[in-house]
């Protein structure tokens, strides 16, 4: 069925270093995938989305390319910063239509000075 | 424009007790999704609602239920508690429901089942 596999946590970066968190996701269908945010005692904010092979969706200076050929969407940043310490996590559309998410684990980045 | 309001903030409640969570959405938003979160299954969809009807429903038990009323505010009650019920419940809203379209989340309900 429908999935999405992300890289389990947690991240530890310095300030300013670079960021990437592993996102793959089943090859039914043709899905929207996104990026959202959950920040303490929040709920999810969407981060980025792409909706087609190729889409490249970026927000604050995170990226993330929507790749068919291996059914991936990495999120990326270059230089992340303290504000930056959150859950990090993947979604996809549901084969079938309509805006059910199936959401990955969740990637806790945290970002010290 | 107001976010997406949940209520109560936080919930206890005793195994076989019945709750009823309440959310308001985004005016003018007629999508209305619930979301269970837990720290070992994640986030996993409960149902959808648009326009007072269930479009989509997650694979729950029937103790879970919803229903969206004509102003588009939603709610969802569990019945007969269970311990493994305890977890964070999200709202979201969107303007149509469709795929790919942006969801806003409310800060949940926490609800712990003693």
């Amino acid at each position: 069925g429908d999935s999405v596999t992300q890289m389990e946590g947690p991240v530890t970066l310095s300030e300013e270093a670079f960021l990437t968190i592993n996102c793959t996701y089943t090859a039914t269908g043709y899905p929207s995938l996104f990026w959202y945010v959950q920040y303490p005692g929040e709920g999810l904010q969407l981060l980025l989305k792409a909706t087609k092979a190729d889409d490249k969706g970026s927000n604050k200076g995170f990226e993330a390319t929507y790749r068919k050929e291996t059914t991936s969407f990495h999120l990326e940043k270059g230089s992340v910063q303290v504000s930056d310490s959150a859950v990090y996590f993947c979604a996809r559309t549901l084969s079938g239509g309509y805006n059910k998410l199936i959401f990955g684990a969740g990637t806790r980045l945290a970002v010290h000075p | 424009k107001a976010g997406v309001t949940q209520t109560p903030r936080y919930l206890i409640k005793t195994r076989g007790q019945q709750v009823t969570l309440s959310c308001s959405p985004i005016s003018g938003h007629r999508s209305v999704s619930w979301y269970q979160q837990t720290p070992g299954q994640g986030l996993q969809f409960l149902f959808e609602y648009f326009s007072e009807t269930q479009r989509n429903k997650g694979n729950f038990p029937g103790r879970f239920s919803g229903r969206q009323f004509s102003n588009s505010r939603s709610e969802m009650n569990v019945s007969t508690l269970e311990l493994g019920d305890s977890a964070l419940y999200l709202c979201a809203s969107s303007l149509k429901g469709d795929r790919g379209e942006k969801l806003f989340f409310g800060s949940g309900t926490q609800l712990s089942v003693l």
